[in-house]
């Protein structure tokens, strides 16, 4: 298993500001991924982020929008640039311990970070 | 019963009986699934997975079904308790070359009445 951790849980951010999560593995991890969860809805992949390369983006997903950092192998970050009331999700952080060998068998989630743009 | 709220379906149960939630998988070629449950103000937390080679499995409390055929997945949850109170969601992927991302359901709010 693996424990993650975020910073901030929550914020309150204003128009066109932007906002650094920090996402904290308590072991070394291949491969990280972050995702956006709107109000009352499910969880959309925003990228997956490996160390040493860059980041991978989604569909809809672009970095100048969302720059992804991966400066090892146990922590990662994902800056919201120039916020709008649109950004407002929960951010969640998610590690792949390949414990079967296969990516994506067991991916473990953080508390997420709670982001409302006024 | 279920019915379909404002985003979520919600599923409301009494406290002892069985639940069961339903999720539609939308790829014919995933081959590994998951159930995740999601409290309040928390992150998903895996409960139990399948493999496409598989019709069901089962964990403590919990089993999952399997249809292939009408790309079908349930979670049964035995003996419902109030902390089973949560979002929950299927996650489908494919471990297809290149193919590593999850592709989560729209989830179900279970509520469970004491």
């Amino acid at each position: 298993s693996a424990v993650i951790s975020q910073k901030p849980s929550r914020d309150i951010c204003q128009r066109g500001t932007s906002l650094t999560i920090q996402c904290q593995v308590d072991s070394q991890v291949t491969m990280m991924f972050w995702y956006r969860q709107q109000p009352g809805q499910s969880l959309t992949l925003i990228a997956t982020a490996n160390q040493g390369s860059e980041a991978t983006y989604e569909s809809g997903f672009v970095i100048d929008k969302f720059p992804i950092s991966r400066p090892n192998l146990t922590f990662s970050t994902l800056t919201v640039s120039n916020m709008s009331p649109e950004d407002s999700s929960i951010y969640l952080c998610s590690v792949d311990t390949l414990r079967g060998g296969r990516v994506g068998d067991t991916q473990y989630f953080g508390p997420g970070t709670r982001l409302t743009v006024l | 019963g279920e019915s379909v709220g404002l985003h979520l379906p919600t599923l409301s149960v009494q406290e002892g009986d069985n639940s069961i939630i339903n999720c539609a998988y939308s790829n014919s070629a995933s081959d590994y699934f998951i159930w995740y449950k999601q409290e309040s103000g928390k992150g998903p937390q895996f409960i139990i997975d399948i493999r496409s080679n598989m019709d069901k499995r089962q964990g403590q409390r919990v089993t999952v079904l399997l249809n292939k055929t009408v790309k079908h997945l349930s979670l049964q949850i035995a003996a419902t308790q109030p902390g089973d109170s949560a979002v929950y969601f299927c996650a489908e992927t494919y471990s297809g070359a290149g193919s590593y991302q999850l592709t989560f359901g729209k989830g179900t709010k279970l509520s469970v009445i004491p």
